[in-house]
C-alpha cells in the first residue's frame, strides 16, 4: 500500500517571502502521479499542481513549482511570493496507476499560514 | 458549470440516527468518489463509482454505510445507526473517464454526531 508523509504539519511564512513544503511518500509502483491539493478555511480544496512521474521536468504552475526528486521519493512544493490568500491547509496526494487506480492517498497536510 | 455540490453542508444528529448526503458531480464526469476526512488528518478514500457501478470499497466503510449513484447521475451516501466516530467532513470528488484524470473536490459536509 502507497504511503504519503508530511513531516511538517505546520509553517509560516512573510508575504512575499519564498516557502517550501515537503512530502515523501512510499510506493512500488513505477508509474503514478503526485499532486498538491490546498484546503483554505472552510473552503473546498483545489488543485495547486501536478506531477508525471514519468516526467523528469519540474511542474510548475505561476507562483508553485515541485522539487521532484523520484530516486528519493520526494515532492515538495515550493510557493514563490507568498500572498495572504495561500493560508490553507496543502495536502500532498499520490495516484497509481497500478492496483489502486481510482484513489487518492493523502498525506496529513500542512497547514500554512502567509503574515502579512 | 458550477463544480461539484454537495447538500447538506453541515448535519448534526443523534446517535442512533440515519443520515443521507448528496454529491451533484461535475456533469459528464463519469467518475465518483466518496472520501472522509477527520480533524488532523487527509482525506481518506471510501467508495468509487464509475457511471452507475459501485467498483471498489475500502475497508472504513462498514456495513452501516451505503453509497448508491442511480443512473450514474448524483450519488447518495447513508450511514445508518450513527456513531460518534462517524462524526467527520465528507468529501465528493467527482473526475472524467480517463486513465488519470485531476479529481475535483465539492465542499462537503461535515456531520457531527452527538
Amino acid at each position: 500500500a502507497q504511503t504519503v508523509t508530511q513531516s511538517q504539519p505546520e509553517m509560516s511564512v512573510q508575504e512575499a517571502e519564498t516557502v517550501t513544503l515537503s512530502c515523501t511518500y512510499d510506493t512500488s509502483e513505477n508509474n503514478y502521479y503526485l499532486f498538491w491539493y490546498k484546503q483554505p478555511p472552510s473552503r473546498q480544496m483545489i488543485l495547486v499542481i501536478r506531477q508525471e512521474a514519468y516526467k523528469q521536468q519540474n511542474a510548475t504552475e505561476n507562483r508553485f513549482s515541485v522539487n521532484f526528486q523520484k530516486a528519493a521519493k520526494s515532492f515538495s512544493l515550493k510557493i514563490s511570493d507568498s500572498q495572504l490568500g495561500d493560508t490553507a491547509m496543502y495536502f500532498c496526494a499520490f495516484y497509481g496507476s497500478g492496483g489502486s487506480n481510482y484513489k487518492l492517498t493523502f498525506g496529513k497536510g500542512t497547514l500554512l499560514t502567509v503574515n502579512p | 458549470d458550477t463544480g461539484v455540490s454537495q447538500n447538506p453542508r453541515h448535519k448534526i444528529t443523534k446517535r442512533g440516527q440515519n443520515v443521507t448526503f448528496r454529491c451533484d458531480p461535475i456533469s459528464e464526469h463519469n467518475r465518483l468518489y466518496w472520501y472522509r476526512q477527520t480533524l488532523g488528518q487527509g482525506p481518506e478514500f471510501l467508495t468509487y463509482f464509475q457511471n452507475e457501478a459501485q467498483l471498489e470499497k475500502s475497508r472504513l466503510l462498514s456495513d452501516r454505510f451505503s453509497a448508491e449513484r442511480p443512473k450514474g447521475s448524483f450519488s447518495t451516501l447513508e450511514i445508518q445507526r450513527t456513531e460518534q466516530g462517524d462524526s467527520a467532513m465528507y468529501l465528493c470528488a467527482s473526475s472524467e473517464d480517463r486513465a488519470v484524470q485531476t479529481q475535483y473536490f465539492g465542499p462537503g459536509t461535515r456531520l457531527l454526531v452527538l
